[in-house]
């Protein structure tokens, strides 16, 4: 089985500070690791993946997550925020050897940016 | 290259009646798959296809089907539909085991 946690429902930042956005894992085997990114009323966009290798995992508009294989952990870190990062932001996981080919995707943290 | 492109944009349909969304994938993706997005929630899976064949369902009822054309593309239908329907419906394109491009979904209510 996999499943996936996001602790909170929303994060406050004011801009220009870091953010960190949390996402714990659990699952049989070993993770394949997501982070999607979704404004209103649009479908997800692809942010970062982690499959193997390298556990800082550098994506898209600056964004970066930490995989932590003892922590279970895979979260998404920004060093210095922006007003337009404003959105809701799902971590998904899929097991490698679990036999599926769909993400379980968390319930998603709604990141506020403070001007 | 245009990406997972889904229609309409927007729906509205009576309960009980039936409905068919639309999706066609990112070019070069031969895998398609199906969420259910209710406010406030994450996606969830409803099914994949790949190769005009379902690979994969979700905890769905089976008002829920699917097709894949030899193009890819793939329609979603639902029928006898509830009120607890009304979502937004979004399509996923992928190739085998890599990450999911989505389109920008199609927003259903059901009144």
């Amino acid at each position: 089985a996999q499943s996936v946690a996001q602790p909170e429902d929303q994060v406050n930042v004011a801009e220009g500070n870091p953010l960190t956005v949390k996402c714990t894992y659990s699952v049989s085997g070993n993770p394949y690791l997501f982070w999607y990114v979704q404004y209103p009323n649009r479908g997800l966009q692809f942010l970062l993946k982690y499959i193997t290798g390298d556990n800082l995992v550098k994506g898209s508009y600056g964004f970066e997550a930490e995989f932590n294989k003892s922590q279970t952990s895979f979260h998404l870190k920004k060093p210095s925020a922006l007003v337009s990062d404003s959105a809701l932001y799902f971590c998904a996981v899929r097991d490698i050897s679990g036999g599926s080919y769909i993400p379980t995707f968390g319930r998603g943290t709604s990141l506020i940016v403070h001007p | 290259d245009a990406g997972v492109t889904q229609s309409p944009t927007h729906l509205i349909k009576t309960r009980g009646q039936q409905v068919t969304l639309r999706c066609s994938p990112k070019s070069g993706h031969d895998t398609v798959s199906w969420y259910q997005q209710a406010l406030g929630q994450g996606p969830q899976f409803i099914f994949q296809y790949y190769e005009e064949e379902e690979r994969q369902r979700g905890n769905f009822p089976d008002r829920f089907s699917g097709h894949q054309f030899p193009n890819y593309s793939s329609e979603l239908n639902v029928n006898a539909l509830l009120l607890g329907d009304s979502a937004l419906y979004l399509c996923a394109s992928s190739l085998t085991g890599g990450e999911a491009f989505f389109g920008q979904g199609t927003r259903l209510t059901v009144v």
